[in-house]
This record gives C-alpha cells, structure tokens and sequence, in this order.
C-alpha cells in the first residue's frame, strides 16, 4: 500500500525557513514524480513545484521562484520541501502527492505551517 | 498559465438529486499524441488532503461510486453527482495535469439542500 507521510506541524516567524518532509514508502522515488501543494486556510489547492528524483529535474511555480527548493534522497524515500523568507501568509496545510498519468491518487496527510511573530 | 475556472461556487442539492459542476481551462489539455483530456477531478472533505475521483476527464478512480462521473473533451469539463449522497459534501476541484505549472480550479462547494 502507498503511503506517503509527512513531518508535523511548524509554528515559524516571520522571515525564518521551513523544510517539510514527505516519506514514501517503497522505492518510489525512482519511478515518480513528487509535486508539493499547499491550501491557506479556507481557500483552494495551490500548485508550487515538484520534483523528479530520479533525473533530478525540479519546477517551480513562478510565485515561489527563489524561495523554494524541493529535493529528494532516494537513500531514505524521502522527499523534501523548504521554503524560505516566510510570510504570514504563507500560513497553510502543505501536501505532497505522487504524480501520475492517471491523476494523483496518493497524497499526504498533509502538513500546517503556522507563521506568527 | 492555464487558468482553470469552476462553476458554480457552490451548489446545494436535495438528496438523491443530480449535482453538476463545470469546469474551464483557458487552453486545451487535449494531448494529442494519445487522444487524452489530462483533467482530473479530486473530492476533499474537511481535514482531509484531496481524493483523486476521475482522470483523463473521464476515467474513474478505482473504488469511486458508479454515481460519479466525469466528461467533456479539450477545454471544458463537467463532474457529475448522478445521486447525491450525504457523504458527497464535500468541496470539489478540477486540476489540469499537462501543463506547467500545474494548475487547480477554485473549488466547488456541495452541500444538502
């Protein structure tokens, strides 16, 4: 069964970084693509980039270009997400998904990333 | 960037009644290569992450009720609730899974009239 598990909460301030992690279980890193998703609170899914592990290739969304790096260590079928210079609005539930041609069927359980002073 | 846009915002429906939601995207998703809609549907519930429910438009995930169901070709879209159930509150989204960057729609709420 595919699972994909995230780290815990973050409360951060203001203009501090946060890195997210994403466990899969198998050797999926090799196979999928990973993209990283995020939702403020009461309002939509927000694509913000992704990551092919095994060509070590990453997109990012323009709204995030300079602030994110996604990476991945296929030693422990992890995938992670930093972002960096954290606003308040960058306050939201973070999600990884594995990517396929038939839709996304497995996400994680997602992650809340609180950002207050 | 494709924009995807939904509608309505929110729709209420009595139980057992059809739901409809629309979807837009500002190009076509049409792969022409392999005659494929790369447009997916996904359902989220409150707390929940989102649950993949149709892909290539119109292709039902494995387990998903029969009373959904997903059409449309090129630039617009339609989910279909045939039979609202109490357990199909939920908002919906469609996402197109062929260009980048990635984009979703703004969500369609469902809720019980």
């Amino acid at each position: 069964q595919v699972q994909l598990v995230q780290s815990g909460a973050e409360v951060k301030k203001p203009g501090s970084s946060v890195k997210v992690s994403c466990k899969t279980s198998g050797d999926t890193l090799r196979t999928y693509t990973f993209s990283w998703v995020r939702q403020a609170p009461g309002q939509g899914l927000e694509w913000m980039g992704r990551i092919n592990p095994l060509l070590s290739m990453t997109n990012y969304t323009q709204n995030f270009q300079g602030r994110i790096t996604i990476t991945a260590d296929k030693s422990t079928n992890t995938v992670y997400m930093e972002l960096r210079s954290l606003r308040f609005d960058d306050t939201a539930v973070y999600y990884c998904a594995r990517e396929g041609v038939w839709g996304w069927a497995h996400w994680g359980q997602g992650t809340l990333v609180t950002v207050s002073s | 960037d494709i924009v995807m846009t939904q509608s309505p915002d929110s729709l209420a429906v009595s139980l057992g009644e059809r739901a409809t939601i629309n979807c837009k995207s500002s190009q076509s998703v049409l792969y022409s290569s392999n005659n494929k809609n790369y447009l997916a549907w996904y359902q989220q519930k409150p707390g929940q992450p989102p649950k993949l429910l149709i892909y290539w438009a119109s292709t039902r995930e494995s387990g998903v009720p029969y009373r959904f169901s997903g059409s449309g070709s090129g630039t617009d879209f339609t989910l279909t609730i045939s039979s609202l159930q109490a357990e199909d509150v939920a908002i919906y989204y469609c996402q197109q899974y062929y260009f980048l960057p990635l984009t979703f729609g703004g969500g369609t709420k469902v809720e019980i009239k």
